[in-house]
């Protein structure tokens, strides 16, 4: 049974802070791992991917990843109003079949 | 291009009431995905297809069919619905996965509540 942890929050950040949000996965066998954002009634969308261990970073958003404690992270630079949603990690195992997405961390920007 | 469309977009069936939920992409995707998301929780994946005529069970398939006639289209059939299939339903597609799953472009769901 393949397993994401995610904390479900809600995480609440000030505009501007940086927000942290973090996953861990129990497939040692995951070589790529995506981060999706879902507005509240909104269908998911891909923000970030990364396969490679380090950092990887795309505008306000840096994704990292560390295989050999299985954990992946996304920061969010410069925190805005618009960022707050639901953040779903998903490990890619690997094969055809679908993402294993975790429950997803709820994140509040505070004006 | 439309990318992934879905129908319908809210249903209310009865118990033992069965439906079709409409799935259709334009981008030429071999992988097409059903997940459904209950509240406060992640997705999980229903069925899956590789490309027409090839589908394949996912985590949670009970209680639910589909079929793959065309590249475009992946309907999920419910028989018998059950208060248990209360839940918003997304359909997803993706490009041909070599090394690495391609990214997920998902339609706007189905909300299905049975009473």
């Amino acid at each position: 049974q393949k397993e994401v942890e995610q904390n479900s929050g809600p995480l609440s950040v000030p505009e501007g802070a940086i927000a942290s949000l973090n996953c861990t996965y129990s497939d040692r066998g995951s070589q790529s791992f995506f981060w999706y954002r879902q507005y509240s009634g909104k269908s998911p969308e891909l923000i970030m991917f990364i396969y490679s261990n380090g950092d990887k970073e795309d505008g306000r958003f840096t994704a990292q990843l560390n295989k050999a404690s299985q954990y992946v992270s996304l920061l969010i630079r410069d925190s805005q109003p618009s960022d707050s949603a639901t953040y779903l990690c998903a490990p890619d195992g690997g094969g055809a079949d679908g993402l294993t997405f975790g429950k997803g961390t709820h994140l509040i920007i505070q004006p | 291009n439309a990318g992934v469309t879905q129908t319908p977009k809210f249903r209310i069936l009865k118990i033992g009431q069965s439906m079709t939920l409409q799935c259709a992409q334009d981008m030429n995707h071999n992988y097409m995905y059903w997940y459904r998301q209950d509240p406060g929780m992640g997705l999980k994946l229903i069925y899956y297809s590789v490309g027409a005529g090839i589908t394949d069970k996912g985590e949670v398939p009970n209680g639910y069919n589909v079929s793959r006639s065309t590249t475009e289209d992946f309907p999920l059939r419910l028989e018998l619905a059950a208060p248990s299939q209360t839940s918003v339903y997304f359909c997803a597609s993706s490009a041909i996965a070599e090394k690495r799953k391609e990214t997920q472009y998902f339609g706007p769901g189905t909300r299905l509540l049975v009473l």
